[in-house]
């Protein structure tokens, strides 16, 4: 079984630029959800999506958005990057709603110039 | 506000000891912890899980105490090999998502 898959591995933009990340989950995992791992701050909660209705938003800002495809596959969109955006974005998916159920992708490192 | 955290940045432990890790938690209506393992280069992997009405679980090598009265969670990892080299992070439930601790980086020297 394909585990969860994260595109791209390594991105590089600048300031003011957007970004789009992809998230394509286990076969028959319907729930993606999405975090920013920093060094200062650690790992945060953005957002999490099932079935293409987004079920519950961390803390930041409108800048950071998603959706989800009718193959539940999930995008990630941070539009105005800021240095602070440089980080690594984790999708975790899950078919239920038990975190031991749950299986994080290896993450898109994004590096913001 | 409410927070999870973790008592050390940093543990080394000689390959074969057992390892320690600890973790605070503030919010006392939490019910439910996870403990993650990351390596280099990967997303967090669950290793092991308690809920409130616990106050030990144990796994393969591996025993979580949850401590409600201070509230402190801890992994003990036992025969600590090469291959626990990670960085080890406590979670708990908010109700809709994980909080997660700053981590412990657990480095197994020979």
């Amino acid at each position: 079984k394909a585990g969860v898959t994260q595109t791209p591995r390594y991105l590089i933009k600048t300031r003011g630029q957007q970004v789009t990340l992809s998230c394509s989950p286990i076969s028959g995992h319907r729930s993606v959800s999405w975090y920013q791992q920093t060094p200062g701050q650690g790992l945060q909660f953005l957002f999490e999506y099932f079935s293409e209705t987004q079920r519950n938003k961390g803390n930041f800002p409108g800048r950071f958005s998603g959706r989800q495809f009718s193959n539940s596959r999930s995008e990630m969109n941070v539009s105005t990057l800021e240095l602070g955006d440089s980080a690594l974005y984790l999708c975790a998916t899950s078919a239920g709603f038990s975190y031991n159920e749950q299986f994080f992708g290896p993450g898109t490192r994004l590096t913001v110039l | 506000g409410e927070s999870v955290g973790l008592h050390l940045p940093t543990l080394s432990v000689q390959e074969g000891d057992n390892s320690i890790i600890n973790c605070a938690y503030s919010n006392s209506a939490s019910d439910y912890f996870i403990w993650y393992k990351q390596e280099s280069g990967k997303g967090p992997q669950f290793i092991i899980d308690i809920r409130s009405n616990m106050d030990k679980r144990q796994g393969q090598r591996v025993t979580v105490l949850l401590n409600k009265t201070v509230k402190h969670l801890s992994l003990q990892i036992a025969a600590t090999q090469p291959g626990d080299s990670a960085v080890y992070f406590c979670a708990e439930d908010s109700g809709y998502a994980l909080n997660f601790g700053k981590g412990t980086s657990l480095l197994v020297t020979p």
